[in-house]
């Protein structure tokens, strides 16, 4: 039972340009939200997150935006850069924290 | 602190042997993840503590995987007897809070069962 889905195994964008990261949700108890990035032979590690009281969060580069009424939530790296290039992978939190598949971003030079 | 360790980084074992993996979670953090990474289904959850008691064992996939935690600095997954589908990474992780907070991951075990 996937809660937490990302549907996109892998987007490619030219450096300097946006790249969008998208997650669907379907667990409405859900109330935090996280962006985590992994590079090979790495731990995940944390990159921005988002309460389900906000819509948006910046941080830098990097933007997470929340729907709830669609249980969508996205990740907005602009611009993109070549060491963004990894897996990024989307969370959910309910006092647990599930996760989905993963997106493999390569950004190119 | 050193943030969470895992052991060992990589295990090569035969079917139907014991395996044992073993995760330190940051010192304070009250709750412990075990995960582990396919293709087909990214970070999957598998078992979470809150201050070394169960919580939610329901992503377990068969009898055999058991997880302790006996203390708040030690806790262990282990698979008996191990298959060649229990091949994965397995990624243990820590927090302080059950949520508003990051997870910190260890580096994770690399898991082949030949």
């Amino acid at each position: 039972d996937q809660q937490v889905k990302q549907n996109s195994p892998s987007l490619s964008v030219q450096e300097g340009r946006i790249s969008i990261l998208n997650c669907d949700y379907t667990n409405s108890m859900f109330d935090y939200f996280l962006w985590y990035k992994k590079y090979p032979a790495e731990g995940p590690t944390f990159l921005i997150s988002i309460s389900s009281i906000k819509d948006k969060n910046e941080d830098g580069r990097f933007t997470v935006f929340l729907n709830k009424s669609a249980k969508h939530l996205s990740l907005h790296i602009v611009p993109s850069q070549p060491g963004d290039s990894a897996v990024y992978f989307c969370a959910a939190s309910a006092g647990d924290m599930r996760f989905g598949a993963g997106t493999r971003l390569t950004v190119k030079p | 602190d050193a943030g969470v360790i895992q052991s060992p980084r990589h295990e090569v074992t035969e079917m139907g042997q014991e395996v044992t993996l073993r995760c330190k979670p940051i010192s304070g953090h009250d709750y412990l993840f075990w995960y582990r990474q396919t293709m087909m289904r990214g970070l999957e959850l598998l078992i979470y503590f809150n201050n070394n008691v169960p919580i939610d064992d329901s992503g377990m996939p068969e009898d055999r995987f058991s997880a302790k935690m006996p203390n708040a600095s030690f806790s262990t997954l282990k698979i008996q007897p191990s298959e060649p589908r229990d091949s994965a990474v397995y990624f243990c992780a820590s927090s302080l809070l059950a949520t508003n907070t990051e997870a910190f991951f260890g580096q994770g075990t690399r898991l082949t069962v030949v």
